[in-house]
């Protein structure tokens, strides 16, 4: 009974370079959600996907994208990463709206 | 845009002294408001949705209530197990995403 699953859990980079975020959820979901978590500031939406096949901006989508793979999963991609973008990732999962499903989340430092 | 504010940002209690966390919103029309546990290094744990004005869901020595402008989460004779930080959204009609709050961090001594 997995739920929502993220790769890597741990992760370092240095300034410039790429990385990819991975996501799936095994509880047949329409809705998936990529959220940062930061001291102080709460969980920010990043992006999300309403449905397969369409992915919308949250409140802070820039510096990443998403790939709404299948039905399954939705990847987070980091195209030249900067030390801002050091926080905890975390993907989330819900049934068209309502409450979200959250995975345990991905640590992300930029150096 | 959708604003959510928790208040206190922390809060220690003595276990058995009971208390109440505070979510204050705005929203163009509420959808679902949803409470949160989350443990360090974690992922937030589901625990409640309120949709209306006047509506209340307990669990265990939780309860939450909603009023129009705010919801509170009342921790009623808390033990330390209960020391988490919790945290506030808001959904608007018609939208899939949640709005949260900064949360509060709750400790609960022995």
């Amino acid at each position: 009974n997995a739920g929502v699953t993220q790769t890597p859990k741990f992760q370092v980079l240095k300034t410039g370079q790429s990385m990819t975020l991975q996501c799936a959820q095994d509880m047949n979901h329409n809705s998936m959600y990529w959220y940062r978590q930061d001291p102080g500031m709460g969980l920010r939406l990043i992006y999300y996907s309403a449905s397969e096949g369409t992915t919308d901006k949250g409140e802070v989508p820039n510096g990443y994208n998403v790939s709404r793979l299948n039905k399954r999963e939705f990847s987070l991609r980091l195209e030249s990463a900067a030390p801002s973008q050091t926080s905890v990732y975390f993907c989330a999962s819900s049934e068209a709206g309502g409450e979200l499903f959250f995975g345990e989340g991905s640590r992300l430092t930029v150096l | 845009e959708d604003q959510v504010t928790q208040s206190p940002e922390a809060l220690r209690l003595q276990e058995g002294e009971s208390s109440s966390l505070n979510c204050s919103y705005t929203v163009s029309g509420l959808r679902g408001l949803f409470w949160y546990r989350q443990d360090p290094g974690k992922g937030p744990e589901f625990l409640f949705t309120l949709y209306s004005a006047g509506e209340e869901k307990e669990k265990e020595r939780l309860k939450a209530t909603l009023t129009k402008k705010e919801s509170f989460l009342h921790i009623t004779a808390p033990k330390p197990e209960d020391s988490a930080t919790y945290l506030c959204a808001v959904q608007a009609v018609g939208d899939y995403k949640l709005s949260f709050g900064a949360g509060t961090t709750v400790t609960v001594r022995a």
